[in-house]
């Protein structure tokens, strides 16, 4: 079965620490695999995506993610948070084009100033 | 380049009553999506639309729910009756197209409360 788990509720850091937001998927295919951000009433933006090549993928607001296939990972990072990081964060897997997405729970990330 | 939008943003219904979302994606996107966010939960694919055709609908409950993309642009997704656990917030998406390279862009979506 296809699905995708963010272990983390809810975190807190403090601002300028460094983030990482937990992911693991279960798909039965090449997973293609996709970090969104939610702020509050705003729809989805999309962070970071993997599709192949090289395992870290840098995306937009100085977030990377490293896809590990033998932990079934792809981990979002942040090396200094900002207090305008704070959002919740989905993990998502889907094919290449799209269809039959899944998207895990979601982690709510607060930053303390 | 305006985004998708979507109206109402907000609606409180009772139960049992009947109510309509609408969408209008990106100019030139052909492919449409409908989600459901319940509460704590990540999205949930409801259909998808290329173009005014229905290529996924297998979650959609089509007992109560509908969706149509009659002219290929705008959408409108109708919940007829609504039940308590219809509460979330739907979220409509869309795509220029179908190829790995094309990004989903989401709507902000309509919160929706039964009572």
């Amino acid at each position: 079965a296809q699905s995708v788990t963010q272990p983390d509720i809810h975190i807190t850091v403090s601002e300028g620490a460094s983030l990482e937001l937990r992911c693991n998927y279960s798909y039965g295919a090449t997973p293609y695999l996709f970090w969104y951000v939610q702020s509050p009433g705003q729809g989805l933006q999309l962070l970071l995506k993997y599709f192949s090549g090289d395992t870290l993928v840098q995306g937009i607001k100085g977030f990377e993610a490293e896809f590990k296939r033998s932990q079934s990972s792809f981990n979002l990072r942040k090396p200094s948070v900002h207090w305008s990081d704070a959002a919740e964060y989905f993990c998502a897997v889907g094919p290449y084009n799209f269809n039959k997405f899944y998207f895990g729970s979601g982690t709510k990330l607060n930053v303390k100033p | 380049e305006a985004g998708v939008a979507q109206s109402p943003r907000y609606k409180i219904i009772e139960k049992r009553q009947s109510v309509a979302f609408w969408c209008n994606p990106i100019s030139g996107h052909a492919t449409l999506y409908w989600y459901q966010q319940i509460l704590g939960q990540g999205p949930k694919l409801l259909i998808q639309f290329q173009n005014n055709g229905v290529v996924d609908d297998s979650q959609l409950p089509k007992d109560r729910f509908s969706a149509e993309r009659l002219k290929g642009v705008d959408s409108t997704l109708k919940i007829q009756p609504a039940k308590l656990e219809d509460s979330a917030v739907y979220l409509c998406a869309s795509r220029p197209g179908q190829g790995r390279s094309y990004e989903q862009y989401f709507g902000p979506g309509t919160r929706l409360t039964v009572t």
